[in-house]
């Protein structure tokens, strides 16, 4: 078990591009989260995948946003055409459906900043 | 819709005394409930979880928490904390059916003092 990772740790862009970030999530876990957080604030949900289904998605994510895990293991998250207000913390987590609710396990997230 | 609320921002505790973060929820029902550590820089570790059964849960580092059902609380405590134990502490519920989405509370920040 090595954990959830992601990448890049940080990002720093200029208003206007695209970004893009990875999550790999514990081997055996077939549901990804992404999270975001600002300044002061706890994290918010974005949205959640179970294996390569995307199941719910949060009135925050944007048309500029979107997120796909194609094979079932390691999801990206896309932000096109950058603002300012997009500069956060970007969350990932995982967890196994094993029938009952399981634990979130959250990776060091990547830290988002818009210039 | 589920929410969560940690009435304190920023608690300051001297090295060695009890410690107690405030966290109450609404929700229909009872939900799951997470108590998330998050250091300067670092993702969330989970420090504790109620899902049913016993209301004291005890977690990682020393802590634990009571579940409330009357006063829909979940607050956490430590006997004697350390200085290691300055980090923002987050609530966290999720419903108890479908997924397990988590709505956070908005953290409290402990400093400890010597």
């Amino acid at each position: 078990d090595t954990g959830v990772s992601q990448d890049p740790r940080h990002k720093i862009t200029k208003r206007g591009q695209n970004v893009t970030f990875r999550c790999d999530p514990i081997s055996e876990h077939n549901r990804l989260y992404w999270y975001r957080q600002t300044l002061g604030q706890g994290p918010e949900f974005l949205t959640y995948f179970q294996n390569e289904a995307q199941l719910e998605k949060s009135r925050l994510l944007s048309d500029r946003f979107s997120a796909e895990r194609p094979k079932g293991s390691f999801s990206t998250l896309e932000i096109q055409r950058t603002e300012q207000g997009d500069s956060a913390m970007y969350l990932c987590a995982s967890s196994s459906v094993a029938g009952v609710v399981d634990t979130q396990y959250f990776g060091p997230g990547t830290r988002l900043t818009v210039l | 819709a589920q929410s969560v609320t940690q009435p304190d921002i920023h608690i300051t505790v001297s090295e060695g005394a009890s410690l107690e973060l405030r966290c109450n929820y609404s929700y229909g029902a009872t939900p799951y409930l997470f108590w998330y550590v998050q250091s300067p820089g670092q993702g969330l570790q989970l420090l504790l979880k109620y899902f049913s059964g016993d209301t004291l849960v005890q977690g990682i580092k020393g802590f634990e928490a009571e579940f409330k059902r009357s006063q829909s609380s979940f607050n956490l405590r430590k006997p004697s904390v350390h200085w290691s134990d300055a980090a923002e502490y987050f609530c966290a519920v999720a419903p108890n059916f479908g997924n397990e989405k988590l709505t956070f509370g908005t953290g409290t920040r402990l400093t400890i003092i010597p």
